[in-house]
């Protein structure tokens, strides 16, 4: 099993540019979920998903879009990226059911000039 | 919605002794908790995780302590040792809640 894979895991973007970051789990887990991670304020959930169709947001979703059109995949859109958005970016999956953890993806580092 | 909050946010310690970082949460529901390890530059790893039916739990130098009560938990790490030294995440979540809601991390420091 290749677990949670992260892709890119680095890129600078131009203000006002938009990309997708990508997020791949090979281990068939229903929950999958997008955080950010920045100095001193831990990691804060961007947006969720408990299955295939479903998303919600988190704590700090503005500025993203995700969907989960399959159970593997679960991207996250920046629509115009913006300086606050400089931040590592980590995906996690878990099985379903609350009395699980996360296992995390290696991280996107993203900087937006 | 749950809050967790972390402490301390800095932690050195002497190899050889023990370290305690504590955590408080806001929702009664909560009933699984997890710590996480992050070495720099690396990603969060699960360590530990104590479920709401179990006061305490170990696995070799690490425990995990739950007061349901007081709404704290704890992570003691004993014979510390240089590689301990990382950031570590606790973490909570609820019944129903498929949200993973984490402290802001303490910074430990071993040193040698």
């Amino acid at each position: 099993n290749a677990g949670v894979t992260q892709t890119p895991k680095f890129q600078v973007l131009k203000t006002g540019q938009s990309m997708t970051l990508q997020c791949a789990q090979d281990m068939n887990h229903e929950y999958m979920s997008w955080y950010r991670q920045d100095p001193g304020m831990g990691l804060r959930l961007i947006h969720y998903s408990v299955g295939a169709g479903i998303t919600d947001q988190g704590e700090v979703p503005n500025g993203y879009n995700v969907s989960r059109s399959t159970t593997e995949d679960f991207p996250l859109r920046l629509l115009s990226a913006a300086p606050s958005q400089t931040s590592v970016y980590f995906c996690a999956s878990s099985v379903g059911g609350t009395m699980y953890g996360y296992t995390f993806g290696s991280g996107t580092r993203l900087t937006v000039v | 919605g749950e809050n967790v909050e972390q402490h301390p946010s800095t932690l050195s310690v002497q190899e050889g002794d023990s370290a305690v970082i504590k955590c408080t949460y806001s929702d009664s529901a909560s009933n699984y908790f997890p710590w996480y390890k992050q070495e720099l530059g690396k990603r969060p790893q699960l360590i530990i995780d104590i479920r709401s039916n179990v006061g305490e739990k170990k696995d070799q130098r690490i425990a995990v302590t739950l007061n349901k009560t007081a709404k704290h938990f704890s992570l003691h790490i004993t014979e510390t040792q240089p590689e301990d030294s990382a950031v570590y995440f606790c973490a909570a979540r609820s019944w129903g809640n498929e949200k993973l809601t984490f402290g802001t991390g303490t910074r430990l420091t071993i040193i040698p």
